[in-house]
């Protein structure tokens, strides 16, 4: 069974810029959560994609957008990179956001750090 | 919205000692799901326990168990014979019954010493 895997691990932009960030699920997981991990903080919820359709958004602006393809796989896209943007960037997927909790699976995460 | 607070930024703990790290929580939900991650420096976050809101039997894990005061909206995590493996960032987090967004508390870093 692979885990939660992301790419890149480590990321150097600059303001203004754009970024994408690349996340697979583990083996049988149809749901990807995103989250944003300032240094010394909690993870923030960004947003979730069940079965390629956005489901549920923190308080993150438009520039913050994603996908899920059909292998569930998911991209998260910043554009107009801020310097707040500097953080680590975290994926989780399980089997399904309704009825019964399930356990979400972390990736490593990606670093990106905006100059 | 619910929030998840964790007053402790810092514990530290003997090896082979016994460390209780706190959270409370704030929530309208009666039915919800309580968990404690391990995000050790390789930044893996890690589950370490979970708690259902309707169950009143404490979640033990091994070492690890909770204190779960639904009334005081209390959520502890108790590690007992500590380990230098168990030295991490420690975050308490909320999930809704509906929902999987977790809603995750600002941390607790604790050092074990040898």
């Amino acid at each position: 069974e692979t885990g939660v895997t992301q790419s890149p691990t480590h990321l150097i932009k600059t303001r203004g810029q754009q970024v994408t960030l690349r996340c697979s699920s583990q083996s049988g997981h149809n749901t990807v959560s995103w989250y944003q991990q300032a240094l010394g903080q909690g993870p923030q919820f960004i947003f979730q994609y069940y079965r390629e359709e956005e489901n549920g958004r923190g308080n993150f602006p438009p520039r913050f957008s994603g996908l899920q393809f059909p292998n569930y796989s998911s991209e998260l896209n910043v554009n107009a990179l801020e310097l707040d943007d500097s953080a680590l960037y975290l994926c989780a997927s399980s089997p399904d956001p309704t009825g019964v909790s399930y356990e979400q699976y972390f990736g490593p995460g990606t670093r990106l750090t905006v100059t | 919205a619910q929030t998840v607070t964790q007053s402790q930024p810092e514990m530290s703990v003997q090896e082979a000692e016994t460390v209780t790290l706190s959270c409370t929580y704030d929530t309208s939900e009666s039915d919800y799901y309580l968990f404690w991650y391990k995000q050790p420096p390789s930044r893996q976050m890690i589950l370490v326990i979970r708690q259902e809101a309707y169950k009143q039997q404490n979640a033990t894990e091994n070492r690890f168990s909770v204190n779960f005061q639904k009334a005081a909206k209390s959520f502890s995590l108790k590690i007992s014979d500590s380990q230098l493996g168990d030295a991490a960032m420690y975050f308490c987090a909320y999930e809704e019954t509906s929902g999987s967004r977790l809603t995750f508390g600002e941390g607790t870093q604790l050092t074990v010493n040898p």
